[in-house]
């Protein structure tokens, strides 16, 4: 089984709908992150959270929330979604340590935006 | 200016052929460096770390050059199989929290 799983795997919406990618990740790591990923540019971190009680807002968070409802579960929510949020999202884990260390990333989740 | 940048390629090789990827970043408090691989459509996989000596995994050989701000990714032999995009990963940050992504640059190798 996968360590990192998100759900939906694919999703389109129309704009305006209200939307919630979840993941969830059995490693056991405290911190999680949500990305998203547009042809051409990098990955762009949304959100991060190091713990149940500690969200932060990351490069392109206008738009987004998130929850972080159990160390092993991080859901990602478009309030009012909107055709340039059209896109490919990972949410990522990885454990405190010095440098930095890997990242495990989830599947991603296709979303379209109408 | 993007604290991460590559060259976005591609860059088409035969099998057996040497390639080598540069990437550069734009913080002078980089903490650590990273290579990842991406498949088409896939997530990200961590390829190698990249520490200030220089590494080296089998085929594959990362250098740090911190004076210039560039690492480097070294693929010796090429197979088909290393046809991917390759994304350079740079963290920051005081708890190490921040990983900046470049674009990628995307391989292909051909037979």
């Amino acid at each position: 089984d996968a360590d990192v799983t998100q759900t939906p795997r694919n999703r389109i919406t129309k704009t305006g709908k209200r939307i919630m990618l979840e993941c969830s990740q059995t490693k056991g790591h405290d911190r999680m992150y949500w990305y998203r990923q547009d042809p051409g540019l990098g990955l762009q971190l949304i959100y991060y959270s190091f713990d149940v009680k500690d969200i932060n807002k990351g490069e392109i968070s206008d738009g987004y929330s998130v929850s972080r409802q159990a160390q092993a579960k991080f859901s990602l929510s478009l309030e009012s979604a909107i055709p340039n949020q059209t896109a490919l999202y990972f949410c990522a884990t990885s454990a405190p340590g010095q440098g930095g260390n890997e990242q495990f990333f989830g599947p991603g989740t296709r979303l379209t935006v109408l | 200016r993007k604290e991460v940048e590559q060259d976005p390629g591609p860059f088409n090789v035969p099998e057996g052929a040497t390639v080598a990827f540069n990437c550069t970043y734009s913080n002078s408090a980089s903490q650590s460096f990273f290579w990842y691989r991406q498949d088409c459509r896939k997530e990200p996989k961590l390829l190698m770390s990249v520490y200030s000596s220089g590494n080296e995994d089998g085929r594959f050989t990362a250098q740090l050059n911190r004076a210039s701000q560039y690492i480097s990714l070294l693929i010796r032999d090429s197979k088909l199989s290393d046809s991917a995009t390759y994304l350079c990963v740079v963290n920051i940050g005081r708890n190490f929290n921040k990983f900046y992504f470049g674009s990628g640059t995307k391989l292909n190798v051909k037979p």
